[in-house]
């Protein structure tokens, strides 16, 4: 199993531009996230999808959109990339329920908007 | 308003010796923790949670503490070993949220010979 997949590892994007960043898993779970990390701040969630079919925002959802493709794809456009878009992006994906459970992380995608 | 604080950016340990980490939170809904390990160019893994019906919770090297008056807990890593130097997150999550955790900053943990 491969787990969570992310692709690309790594971009660079110029200010204005777009891109979509894709993350896929293979655990036959439910729930989808998307976070980005920034130094001294943790991990924010972007977008989360409870279940095929369902996105809900999270903490810092503005100048994202994202689409839950199947049960297996989410993910996440960059509609026009902002310098303050630059961070850590990680998928992740865990089982559904009323008790949280732990949530499996892909690698990561380190995106730089100049 | 960051909700889960971890207030060590960074811990320094000898090898053999005990790793205390330490994460504060400020909103009495939480009632479900985890802690999770990640290294450098890697995601996150989760290494162990604890809900607020337990004041602890073991799983080999280590062990969560829960403090719920003091809105309080730790990670208790015995002994220290240098596959342990990572950074160390705590998240935190109301029963209902269905997934949605708050994070801490992390700490990095660096085990010395």
């Amino acid at each position: 199993n491969a787990g969570v997949t992310q692709t690309p590892k790594f971009q660079v994007l110029k200010t204005g531009q777009s891109m979509t960043l894709q993350c896929a898993q293979d655990m036959n779970h439910n729930s989808m996230y998307w976070y980005r990390q920034d130094p001294g701040m943790g991990l924010r969630l972007i977008y989360y999808s409870a279940s095929e079919g369902t996105t809900d925002k999270g903490e810092v959802p503005n100048g994202y959109n994202v689409s839950r493709l199947n049960k297996r794809e989410f993910s996440l456009r960059l509609e026009s990339a902002a310098p303050s878009q630059t961070s850590v992006y990680f998928c992740a994906s865990s089982e559904w329920g009323r008790t949280p459970y732990e949530q499996y992380f892909g690698p990561g995608t380190r995106l730089t908007v100049t | 308003d960051q909700q889960v604080k971890q207030n060590s950016p960074s811990l320094s340990v000898q090898e053999g010796r005990i790793s205390i980490l330490n994460c504060d939170y400020t909103n009495s809904m939480f009632d479900y923790f985890l802690w999770y390990k990640k290294y450098p160019a890697e995601g996150p893994t989760f290494l162990i949670s604890i809900s607020s019906i337990k004041d602890k919770n073991e799983d080999g090297r280590f062990t969560v503490f829960l403090n719920k008056s003091a809105k309080h807990l730790s990670l208790h890593i015995v002994p220290s070993q240098p596959g342990d130097s990572a950074v160390y997150f705590c998240a935190a999550s109301p029963t209902d949220s269905w997934g949605k955790f708050q994070f801490g900053a992390g700490t990095q943990v660096v085990v010395t010979p």
